[in-house]
């Protein structure tokens, strides 16, 4: 049973262009999350919500938009795709928004902005 | 700014070894400490947590360490086999309580036949 599914894995695609990448959770858990992976391997949150509700939103662009229709949901749009968005997206959940939480990662999404 | 740095470097060892990987952090005093392992091509799956308060954590070959005062932590793999090359990461959750983990650039490593 697959706990963390995204989908598509791969994505290819052109500047200006708008894509959404779909996450789903069978865990129960309460907390999704979203990451970015770039070249370097640097793995950096995104955002996060908790049943629904946004709890982290970094200083990413306006164009990306997180979506949580229920909490075993986290989707992310990306409007006007750009160079410097290709990356590895990772999305992932836990238990709470404690640090103690351990977070289950799904396979990712490699988006290629051409 | 939080910060966590792992050696970037590879490393590289014989099987039967014990690996030994780092993990510093600096501008803050985290309550725990999670490390990660992640393969090419996958998510990081989590392997332990340590708390502030533990000195030690093992699980089956695996070790890891937390000392506050040199703001280190180890992870440390014993008798290591060559499935266990991957990249591995460590994390702390930032200020806040909102469970956003800062994660190191991970290191990778290679364990040879």
């Amino acid at each position: 049973d697959t706990a963390v599914s995204q989908t598509p894995k791969y994505l290819v695609t052109q500047m200006g262009n708008d894509k959404s990448i779909k996450c789903e959770q069978n865990l129960g858990h309460d907390t999704m999350y979203w990451y970015k992976q770039d070249s370097k391997k640097f793995l950096k949150i995104m955002f996060s919500y908790n049943n629904k509700e946004l709890i982290i939103n970094e200083t990413v662009p306006n164009r990306f938009s997180p979506k949580s229709p229920d909490k075993a949901h986290l989707n992310l749009h990306i409007n006007s795709l750009e160079l410097g968005d290709s990356a590895v997206y990772f999305c992932a959940s836990s238990q709470g928004v404690w640090g103690f939480d351990e977070q289950y990662f799904g396979p990712g999404t490699r988006l290629t902005v051409t | 700014s939080q910060k966590i740095e792992q050696n970037s470097e590879a490393l590289n060892i014989q099987e039967g070894k014990t690996a030994t990987l780092t993990c510093n952090y600096t501008n803050y005093s985290p309550a725990y400490l999670q490390w990660y392992r992640q393969d090419p091509g996958r998510g990081p799956v989590f392997l332990l947590l340590i708390r502030e308060n533990e000195k030690e954590k093992r699980k089956e070959r695996l070790k890891v360490t937390f000392d506050t005062t040199l703001k280190q932590s180890l992870f440390h793999i014993t008798a290591s086999q060559p499935a266990d090359s991957a990249t591995y990461l460590c994390a702390y959750e930032g200020s806040g309580n909102t469970g956003k983990l800062i994660f190191g650039q991970g290191t990778t490593l290679q364990v040879k036949p």
